[in-house]
């Protein structure tokens, strides 16, 4: 099956630092990749859409210039938090889509990145 | 807006017994509708989904799902449960963007609980 992977799986980090999460399809070439967040016990939250080759589109209320999406490849999407702070701190997950397949709209995804901001 | 409800927010129940968990969606056009299970510590994994056809799905590990259209439900059930069916079940719906490609939209999930 398509294999999404995420690292780091956990980081802890200063206030006021930048982190980056990376999120790769290994066996599978993604044009879409999807951010969700997960606060704990509750639902995945869609943060943003990131297409290949062109700018991310962001979900209202996500800050563009806080998470900040770069889709370099068709295997490889970035979220950096900028700047974090502590209520940054959560549950980062990438899932995509195989660029072939039936557009069913099935996703794939990847462990998570849990993010600690102290 | 579109949205997923999950009613059962957590569950308990014993081994052997049966298992309905409730899934409903409000968005009116054609959609594409999944269970997703998220073990202990583990990523978010695909259970069943239905896009077409018959609207009763089997997934892996004894899990089915019945989509009825008239109450846009999506109830996922399964007949006997184990222990190792603990875990977070997320219903999810496709929904179409802008751009026309999909993202899902989640539930906010069901603990489910099996007491050996």
């Amino acid at each position: 099956g398509a294999v999404v992977s995420q690292h780091p799986s956990w980081v802890i980090c200063k206030s006021g630092t930048s982190v980056k999460i990376e999120c790769r399809s290994l066996d599978f070439q993604a044009t879409t990749m999807f951010w969700y967040r997960q606060f704990p016990k509750q639902s995945l939250m869609l943060m943003a859409t990131s297409n290949e080759g062109s700018k991310a589109t962001y979900e209202q209320g996500v800050e563009k210039d806080k998470f900040l999406i770069n889709h370099a490849s068709l295997t490889l999407s970035t979220l950096t938090v900028t700047s974090a702070h502590p209520e940054d701190s959560s549950f980062y997950i990438c899932s995509a889509r195989s660029r072939y397949g039936p557009n069913t709209g099935e996703l794939f995804f990847g462990e998570g990145s849990r993010l600690t901001v102290l | 807006a579109q949205s997923v409800s999950q009613h059962n927010h957590h569950v308990i129940l014993s081994e052997a017994a049966s298992l309905e968990l409730g899934c409903n969606y409000s968005y009116g056009g054609t959609v594409n509708l999944f269970w997703y299970v998220q073990y202990p510590g583990q990523h978010l994994q695909l259970l069943l989904k239905y896009f077409s056809g018959d609207p009763l799905v089997k997934g892996i590990k004894g899990f089915e799902a019945e989509f009825i259209k008239s109450k846009f439900s999506f109830n996922l059930r399964k007949p006997s449960v184990q222990w190792s069916d603990t875990a977070e079940y997320f219903c999810a719906v496709s929904r179409p963007m802008d751009t026309g490609r999909r993202a899902l939209t989640f539930g906010s999930g069901t603990r489910l609980q099996v007491q050996p």
